[in-house]
């Protein structure tokens, strides 16, 4: 079965730097992009970006331009999500969701645990 | 960026009540639009995709209807297992962008 398993939580000082993964299994990764959300304490949810697994391209959100990196290593079907520069406002949980088109559109139909990034 | 606003942003029901949440786009998305559903602690579930398509394994009382800029997310007889918050979100460009979520409170 499909699963996108993430890694645990982290606790940062302001200005550090975070790295989250995210291993799939049950599917090709090379033929789904993953999709990074954020969702800050008591809010509601924030997409960040995506990479393909296939080559490496990604797009991130403005907002995070600058300060996110998403990379990903198919030997290990694992891709990764870097913040930089963390400030209190970046703690949240962090999640990855597979991205797949349905009826020709796209959407997340598969999401990892969540890993909850702590900057204090 | 397309902006994605639902309402309400909370509401108090019963079991065995019909709940509608609506969820508007800033400008038309062409029916690229996605319902999730959220449990406490837990990421969110795909219920609906393309406005309308009930996803696999989701319970037939929800569904999901409209076009354009409104959009609208049913649940025909509340269960207590639906008390969630529930959000939309869109794929007809990027950035994805979401909606603020709709709480769904036991009355």
């Amino acid at each position: 079965q499909v699963q996108l398993v993430q890694s645990g939580a982290e606790v940062k000082k302001p200005g550090a730097s975070v790295m989250v993964s995210c291993k799939a299994s049950g599917y090709s990764f090379s033929v789904y992009w993953i999709h990074w959300v954020r969702q800050a304490p008591g809010q509601g949810l924030e997409w960040m970006g995506w990479i393909n697994p296939n080559g490496g391209g990604t797009n991130y959100a403005q907002k995070f331009q600058g300060r996110v990196t998403m990379t990903r290593d198919t030997s290990i079907s694992t891709t990764y999500m870097e913040l930089s520069n963390l400030g209190s406002d970046d703690t949240a949980v962090y999640y990855c969701a597979r991205g797949i088109l349905l009826a020709g559109k796209g959407c997340f139909d598969y999401w990892g645990q969540g890993a909850l990034v702590t900057v204090s | 960026d397309i902006q994605m606003t639902q309402s309400p942003s909370s509401l108090s029901a019963s079991v065995g009540d019909r709940v509608t949440i609506t969820c508007r786009a800033s400008q038309s998305i062409n029916s690229y639009l996605n319902w999730y559903q959220q449990k406490p602690g837990k990421a969110p579930n795909l219920l609906i995709y393309a406005a309308s398509k009930l996803q696999s394994g989701v319970p037939s009382r929800f569904s999901g209807s409209g076009s354009g800029t409104d959009y609208t997310l049913t649940i025909s007889s509340l269960q207590p297992e639906d008390f969630a918050t529930y959000y939309c979100q869109q794929s007809y460009s990027m950035p994805r962008t979401f909606g603020q979520g709709t709480r769904v409170e036991i009355k």
